[in-house]
């Protein structure tokens, strides 16, 4: 298995609502990214995992909040958004440190629009 | 804090045409580089990336990039311009000071179109 899958493809959710985005890989990998991207924009990071431990937060609001429940599995629970945060959002992850930067490998997103 | 700048947001050239696609980056240490594509609604493919070991670096689908510390370029070429290049370009870099478990971050971006 050589990917980085997430769930859902599409959500559509109002400002009150509760949602969460999964990320999922099969390769071994240590570290897991989340990034954002809006439209016709570059992807930004947002957090980082490495070992399951929370490494980088580049100041993102507490309305997302990430998890990392297994070496495998990356959570972004989402309450309480804005419809600016409407975006395409990615995850990524990369294998044990070998010297130096490891590739990312990117899954396909998620595409948020909040109502 | 690392950056990277590419220049020019939309490139157009003919099918079968070099492409030509410029990054300059900005490290206080020595970078990380890579490009990276993106199709139409979806995730990004890594292309190539640099990481010291020679300055030439080849990639998939015929690209290439040339890390030139004289110039703090990394600009992505290929030979001939086929019609499924057709898609948006990331230059990203990182400097490598976190243990493997960098973020990234990206230049704005080049959109690539290929004329038939």
């Amino acid at each position: 298995d050589t990917e980085v899958t997430q769930t859902p493809k599409h959500l559509v959710m109002g400002m009150t609502n509760k949602k969460s985005l999964k990320c999922e890989q099969h390769m071994g990998h240590r570290a897991m990214y989340w990034y954002k991207q809006k439209a016709k924009k570059p992807p930004e990071l947002m957090f980082v995992y490495s070992y399951e431990k929370l490494s980088i937060n580049e100041s993102v609001p507490s309305r997302f909040s990430p998890e990392c429940p297994n070496s495998s599995l990356l959570n972004l629970h989402l309450h309480a958004l804005q419809p600016e945060d409407s975006a395409l959002y990615l995850c990524a992850s990369s294998p044990p440190p070998s010297g130096g930067v490891d590739t990312q490998y990117f899954g396909p997103g998620t595409r948020l629009t909040v109502l | 804090a690392q950056s990277v700048t590419q220049l020019g947001s939309h490139v157009s050239v003919s099918e079968g045409a070099l492409v030509l696609l410029r990054c300059n980056y900005s490290s206080s240490v020595p970078p990380y580089l890579f490009w990276y594509v993106q199709y139409p609604n979806q995730g990004l493919q890594l292309l190539l990336k640099y990481t010291s070991a020679a300055t030439l670096v080849k990639g998939i689908n015929g690209f290439e990039a040339e890390f030139k510390k004289s110039e703090t370029s990394f600009h992505l070429t290929k030979p001939s311009a086929h019609m499924s290049d057709a898609a948006e370009y990331f230059c990203a870099v990182s400097d490598g000071t976190g243990g493997g478990a960098d973020g990234l971050t990206f230049g704005k971006g080049t959109h690539l179109i290929i004329q038939p």
